[in-house]
């Protein structure tokens, strides 16, 4: 079985422009999640979504968004980027229920000029 | 708010000597509690999942207990080796939140020396 697979896996941007980042779950997984990690802030919840809905929401600015497709896979955008943006952004896949396990994929280092 | 704490920040050890990780929680209202492992630069792999209602977990060398009353989690390894060098992550699912939302620990980064 294929891993979460994150496209791309890195990024050079400079501020003001937006991004966005490809995330695939594992086969058969319904909920995507994502994670900001940063060396000063450590692992942040961004949101998940389950089933092409929002299903939580960390508390993170509006210029990040997410959406997921019928197919499970999800996007990640950021707009208006700014310079603490630069960070690995994570994706989780799990099968949704609340009690199960989470699996991770590579990461997308975003580094922003 | 839940909060997630492993002390220490970093760790040193000789090859051979067993490892003890540590991570404490503040609200006891949990799902479940996973143990991750992170290389420098890469994505998490996950080492262990344990449910609620369970004590402890085991696989291959590595063993993680529960104590939710007391808001503990501990993870050793047996006979470290140099390949385990790596910053290990634990994280908690909420009951009270919705969805799959993790909270992690800040993590303990860990350095088995040769």
């Amino acid at each position: 079985k294929a891993g979460v697979t994150q496209t791309p896996r890195y990024l050079i941007k400079t501020r003001g422009q937006q991004v966005t980042l490809s995330c695939s779950p594992i086969s058969g997984h319904r909920s995507v999640s994502w994670y900001q990690q940063t060396p000063g802030q450590g692992l942040q919840f961004l949101f998940e979504y389950f089933s092409e809905t929002q299903r939580n929401k960390g508390n993170f600015p509006g210029r990040f968004s997410g959406r997921q497709f019928s197919n499970s896979r999800s996007e990640m955008n950021v707009s208006t980027l700014e310079l603490g943006d630069s960070a690995l952004y994570l994706c989780a896949s799990s099968s949704g229920l609340m009690d199960n396990e989470q699996f991770f994929g590579p990461g997308t280092r975003l580094t922003v000029l | 708010k839940q909060e997630v704490t492993q002390i220490p920040a970093a760790l040193s050890v000789p090859e051979g000597e067993n490892l003890v990780l540590n991570c404490s929680f503040t609200d006891s209202a949990i799902y479940n509690l996973q143990w991750f492992r992170q290389d420098p630069g890469k994505g998490l792999t996950s080492l262990l999942l344990i449910q609620s209602s369970q004590r402890e977990q085991t696989s291959g060398r590595l063993n993680a207990s529960l104590d939710k009353s007391s808001g503990r989690s501990t993870l050793y390894i047996a006979a470290s080796q140099p390949g385990d060098s790596a910053t290990y992550l634990c994280a908690v699912t909420m009951i009270k939140a919705a969805g799959n939302k993790l909270t992690f620990g800040g993590g303990t980064r860990v350095l088995v020396k040769p």
